[in-house]
């Protein structure tokens, strides 16, 4: 029972090029959302995603961020033009139903803005 | 906007003491879960509340849910090591069940 999978685990990027993230979620789960963790800071919500379709993207900042989640394949958080400041964790969570159920999240991706 | 705070921020205990953490929120919160990150690591689901007043137990880890459901507890009877980690509330919001997490409290433990 594979978990939710993220990579890349490590992600250096110098200012001003993009960042792509995939995750794949857990065997079965259709719904992902997405965190994001500023060094020593708490989770903040991104975006909340289901096959083929953003339902809740009232975290993502306006400009320079997306996210999809395709019919095949991962679900992508891709960051254009990357500053310093995006320099976090991004950690991807998976639930079988959004009906309050638990999150399983996964390892995270650290993204380094040099 | 919903606030969900955390106290303490950090707590520092010597092997064996007790720990408590408390979630208080701006807002009446339908359930309430509990998450675990280890340094370096990624948040770990432990439990959800759901109950006014509920009181769930995991082993040394007691967790409490409010009369009035705006705020709720976690408490590790002699902690260990293993403890260790920063312990956040959260609350899932609404259809989507987004996570609105506490700021956090670390649990450092020492021998």
């Amino acid at each position: 029972n594979a978990g939710v999978m993220q990579n890349p685990r490590h992600l250096v990027r110098r200012r001003g090029q993009e960042a792509r993230l995939r995750c794949s979620p857990m065997k079965g789960h259709s719904h992902v959302y997405w965190y994001r963790q500023l060094p020593e800071e708490g989770l903040k919500f991104m975006v909340y995603l289901q096959k083929e379709n953003i339902i809740d993207e009232s975290g993502m900042p306006k400009e320079r961020f997306s996210a999809e989640f395709p019919k095949e394949g991962p679900s992508i958080l891709r960051i254009q033009q990357v500053v310093r400041g995006d320099s976090a964790a991004y950690f991807c969570a998976s639930s079988l139903s959004p009906s309050y159920n638990e999150q399983f999240f996964g390892p995270g991706t650290r993204l380094t803005v040099l | 906007g919903q606030q969900v705070m955390q106290i303490p921020q950090y707590q520092h205990v010597q092997e064996g003491e007790d720990f408590t953490t408390y979630c208080n929120s701006s807002t009446t919160l339908s359930n309430i879960q509990w998450y675990k990150q280890r340094p370096g690591g990624h948040p770990v689901f432990l439990i959800q509340l759901v109950k006014s007043g509920e009181v769930k137990k995991q082993k040394r880890l007691t967790f409490q849910f409010g009369e009035a459901k705006k705020n709720s507890s976690l408490h590790i009877t002699a902690t260990q090591t293993t403890d260790v980690g920063t312990y956040f509330c959260a609350d899932p919001t609404g259809t989507a069940s987004k996570l609105t997490f506490g700021t956090g409290t670390r649990l450092q433990v020492t021998l």
